[in-house]
């Protein structure tokens, strides 16, 4: 069993509609949890960062972590077409390496 | 502020060829990481460098990949001989001292094995 499981999609909504993306794990030690979008033929980019359970909310995107369920969520509200990205998962214990999901692909047609 | 800078953006070598990426980590950022993302994946860890030391290789195919980090500023990763299967997109992040979990990601450099 991998230690991060994300969806890969591709995950299709029409422009404006509310995006919940998510990922399980199974390493009970993670304690910082991301999550990174991609665009095609670029690096990742930091959208999201907590630390332990609970929500973050920044503009458009709400972070949130269930450390009892092992259960990490993203919402987009009001998505837009510049949205389409894959978006990752990521986490880690420590001072460890960041391990990611595979990534879901989103399509948010106008 | 710069980013993270990566050369070549692309490569395509055939099988048993060497090959070497570099890259340039955001001035100041003491860790430097290398990730492998073969199409469809996350990103996997292949070496992560505190200054010029290396944190965690565990991940790394040492019979054919090597990376060094001198004077604890640029990397180099070299794959020799490469595989068909080290064909993937290889990206370089850098992480500043203070413990912020913010990795910055370069661009990356797209392998592509014949």
């Amino acid at each position: 069993q991998k230690e991060v499981e994300q969806d890969p999609g591709p995950l299709s909504v029409p422009e404006g509609a509310i995006v919940s993306l998510n990922c399980t794990y199974s390493n009970s030690a993670f304690q910082y949890f991301m999550w990174y979008r991609q665009y095609s033929r670029k690096g990742p980019e930091l959208l999201m960062y907590t630390y332990s359970s609970g929500n973050k909310e920044d503009g458009r995107f709400t972070a949130q972590v269930d450390k009892s369920s092992k259960y990490i969520s993203l919402f987009i509200r009001d998505s837009q077409p510049s949205d389409s990205a894959t978006y990752l998962c990521a986490m880690r214990s420590g001072a460890r390496a960041l391990n990611f999901g595979k990534g879901t692909s989103l399509l948010v047609t106008p | 502020e710069a980013g993270v800078a990566q050369s070549p953006r692309y490569k395509i070598i055939e099988k048993r060829q060497s090959v070497a990426f570099w890259c340039n980590p955001i001035s100041g950022h003491a860790t430097l990481y290398w990730y492998q993302q073969i199409l469809g994946q996350g990103p996997k860890l292949l070496i992560q460098f505190q200054n010029n030391g290396v944190v965690d290789d565990s991940q790394l195919p040492k019979d054919r990949f090597s990376a060094e980090r001198l004077k604890g500023v640029d990397s180099t990763l070299k794959i020799q001989p490469a595989k068909l299967e080290d064909s993937a997109v290889y990206l370089c992040a850098s992480r500043p001292v203070i413990s912020t979990d913010t990795q910055y990601f370069g661009p990356g450099t797209r392998l592509t094995v014949l």
